[in-house]
């Protein structure tokens, strides 16, 4: 499985918006770019996913780059609720591959 | 949107006795089941992932014999625990496929166990 490195840990303040990044140089042409996030003691919950175009959703951004070997997961304005650990995944196979969770980043919020 | 409940949210067990863990999805068929194992601090290790009606594929280092995996059902999986140890202490967390093609992996709220 392809693998993704992520910074360990990211600082920003509440109100702003956060950029949170994800190398996955090895990424083929077919793996899905996921991202998920999870509180203490609580199941992942889903963010984002995709494939090669930006996306946009209700909770967050997606950029990927032009040769997809890096993405950022734009979080546009950092509430407290946000602070999480922040897992940037490659699915092997399409949107449907086994989700492998790497360390991922821990976000923190200062009010 | 979809739910997945998972059962007990917490569990203590003595040393040598069985766990079931249940994993539900709630209003959509889970084709796949996935079963994961957390360690504090540490991030989410894929233990197996079951379809439903067949044997379970583990992976490399997860010893089938003792966490049995049943999926029996386009709605339940089940992963038991045998003969418990201390190490088998965890925070194991189950996520559902949706099998209608959609975009789906929807996680469950976790199972803290603790073995004594």
């Amino acid at each position: 499985d392809a693998k993704t490195t992520q910074p360990n840990s990211m600082e920003s303040n509440e109100e702003e918006p956060v950029h949170l990044p994800c190398n996955h140089s090895t990424i083929s042409g077919t793996d899905y770019i996921h991202w998920y996030r999870q509180l203490p003691s609580q199941g992942p919950e889903y963010v984002i996913h995709g494939l090669t175009s930006n996306v946009n959703n209700r909770m967050a951004s997606l950029a990927i780059a032009e040769d997809r070997k890096s993405s950022t997961l734009i979080l546009h304005r950092a509430t407290l609720r946000d602070a999480a650990v922040y897992y940037c995944i490659l699915s092997f196979g399409g949107s449907q591959g086994n989700l492998i969770f790497g360390k991922g980043t821990k976000l923190s919020v200062k009010p | 949107g979809a739910v997945v409940s998972q059962h007990p949210s917490w569990v203590i067990c003595k040393s040598g006795t069985s766990v079931k863990i249940e994993c539900r999805s709630l209003d959509f068929q889970a084709t796949t089941m996935f079963w994961y194992r957390q360690f504090p601090k540490q991030s989410l290790m894929l233990m197996a992932t079951s379809n439903e009606g067949s044997k379970a594929t583990y992976e490399q280092g997860v010893e089938k014999d003792k966490f049995l995996i049943n999926h029996a059902s386009l709605t339940l999986s089940t992963l038991t625990v045998t003969s418990a140890h201390p190490e088998d202490s965890s925070f194991y967390i189950c996520s559902a496929r949706d099998g209608t093609g959609g975009y789906g992996y929807t996680f469950g709220s976790g199972t803290r166990l603790t073995v004594v």
